[in-house]
């Protein structure tokens, strides 16, 4: 199986600030990596799909980029309610696996 | 609206067995690929296998963590995916996901999820 290693547990940032949340894949996954915010008590909502294709409604503040085995999303701007916890997932072959998850805080 | 909404957790013992249902309203349940995905408290989310749509057949395919111990499958008539878990074990206490795929095909991410069942596995 793809291991998705996303090297920090937590990150904390202020409102406003500019935040990247790196993942990387045990081997060559191409493009096809999504990222999800989980807040808690809630499931997973799909922010960003094949690397850099944002989903339908999720605002342009989200990007994400990469190939290969480094992957990166970005909050240009973070606001309040981006405090959550982001996880990487390949989509590149069975079983999809997801990152362990990073834990945006305030600082 | 797609809607997804999952049932059946509860508490069972170590050894025992639970029927988890993923009822869908809002799409044409034939036509999609649907997964479970679960989450152990505070941890990270762990797919546990697929079943595929009507023009694959609805065949199956699981995780080795839990294959031949989980089987999903679908009642298509009602648009409800079930995942029938036996041989529980603690360490299968978790928030259980029912999620969508994209129409058509399988393409591993999802934009549609259920709001999560809870199982505990304890004497």
């Amino acid at each position: 199986d793809i291991v998705m290693t996303q090297s920090h547990k937590f990150m904390s940032t202020s409102v406003g600030d500019r935040v990247s949340i790196t993942c990387k894949a045990s081997q060559d996954v191409s493009t096809a990596v999504a990222w999800y915010q989980q807040k808690p008590g809630q499931s997973p909502k799909l922010l960003i799909y094949s690397a850099s294709y944002r989903y339908t409604g999720v605002p342009d503040r989200f990007t994400g980029s990469g190939s290969g085995t480094d992957f990166t999303f970005t909050i240009s701007s973070v606001q309040a309610e981006d405090l959550a916890v982001y996880y990487c997932q390949q989509h590149y072959s069975t079983p999809p696996t997801f990152g362990a998850g990073t834990k945006l805080e305030l600082k | 609206e797609v809607k997804l909404v999952e049932s059946g957790g509860g508490l069972v013992q170590p050894g025992g067995s639970l029927r988890l249902s993923c009822a869908t309203s809002g799409f044409t349940f034939t036509d999609y690929y649907m997964s479970w995905v679960r989450q152990p408290p505070g941890k990270a989310l762990e797919w546990l296998g697929f079943i595929r749509n009507k023009a694959n057949g609805y065949t199956t395919e699981y995780s080795a963590s839990v294959k031949g111990r989980f089987t999903i499958s679908r009642d298509n008539s009602q648009s409800i995916l079930y995942l029938q878990m036996n041989t529980l074990r603690a360490e299968d206490s978790a928030t259980y996901y029912c999620a969508r795929d994209q129409l058509d095909g399988y393409y591993g991410w999802f934009a549609y999820w259920g709001q999560g069942t809870l199982v505990t596995v304890s004497a």
